[in-house]
């Protein structure tokens, strides 16, 4: 089935850093990709729409200089967290869907298993 | 908002078939019904999909009515791993953001 890889899977860093996460489609390619920000015991949060070769859109109180989006190729979406603080902190998913005209619209998304970012 | 509504946590006993009901009083003719897993500190697993009536696959069933307004995860025997939380979403999926709700925290117990 459809594969979606993300790394690191856990960071710990100091305040003020810039953290890169990445997100790879390993067996398809996805001109859209999305991420998430999930609290503890709280459900996942839209962040932004990832577009291949465009810039991202993100939702409604996300600043978009402080998480940086880039979606250079059709398998790989980069997350970057802009001078980190510990608010920062959370789980961060990616996600995306085979948009292959073959295979149809009705494809499900496929998830990441997720970047644990901890800002000290 | 999310576009469905769900029960926030259920119990059950290894063995037992369990349902999940989800509503989605405002889906739309292009919408499709999913469900996804989640475990603690791992991202969503696709469980299941579908439009209409009832699908089946090697986990579990998901049974729609006709007017789509709803619709109910069935895992039978369940076993301890199906401790996790559980989303129902409704969405064209391709190329479409998932907006999720709070979900259902099944806790299954021996």
């Amino acid at each position: 089935g459809a594969v979606v890889s993300q790394h690191p899977s856990w960071v710990i860093c100091k305040s003020g850093t810039s953290v890169k996460i990445e997100c790879r489609s390993l067996d398809f390619q996805a001109t859209t990709m999305f991420w998430y920000r999930q609290f503890p015991k709280q459900s996942l949060m839209l962040m932004a729409t990832s577009n291949e070769g465009s810039k991202a859109t993100y939702e409604q109180g996300v600043e978009k200089d402080k998480f940086l989006i880039n979606h250079a190729s059709l398998t790989l979406s980069t997350l970057t967290v802009t001078s980190a603080h510990p608010e920062d902190s959370s789980f961060y998913i990616c996600s995306a869907s085979i948009q292959n005209r073959d295979r149809g619209r009705n494809q499900p998304q496929h998830f990441g298993d997720g970047t644990r970012l901890s800002i000290l | 908002l999310a576009k469905t509504t769900q029960p926030i946590s259920m119990d059950s006993y290894e063995g037992q078939e369990v349902n999940i009901t989800c509503s989605h009083n405002n889906i739309a003719t292009n919408d499709y019904i999913t469900w996804y897993q989640q475990f603690p500190s791992q991202g969503p697993r696709f469980i299941i999909q579908g439009y209409k009536t009832k699908v089946t696959n090697e986990v579990a069933s998901l049974f729609i009515p006709a007017d789509r307004k709803s619709s109910t995860l069935s895992l039978p025997r369940v076993s301890l791993s199906d401790t996790a939380v559980y989303y129902c979403l409704v969405g064209d999926q391709a190329g479409t953001a998932l907006i999720f709700g709070k979900g259902t925290t099944l806790s299954v117990s021996s």
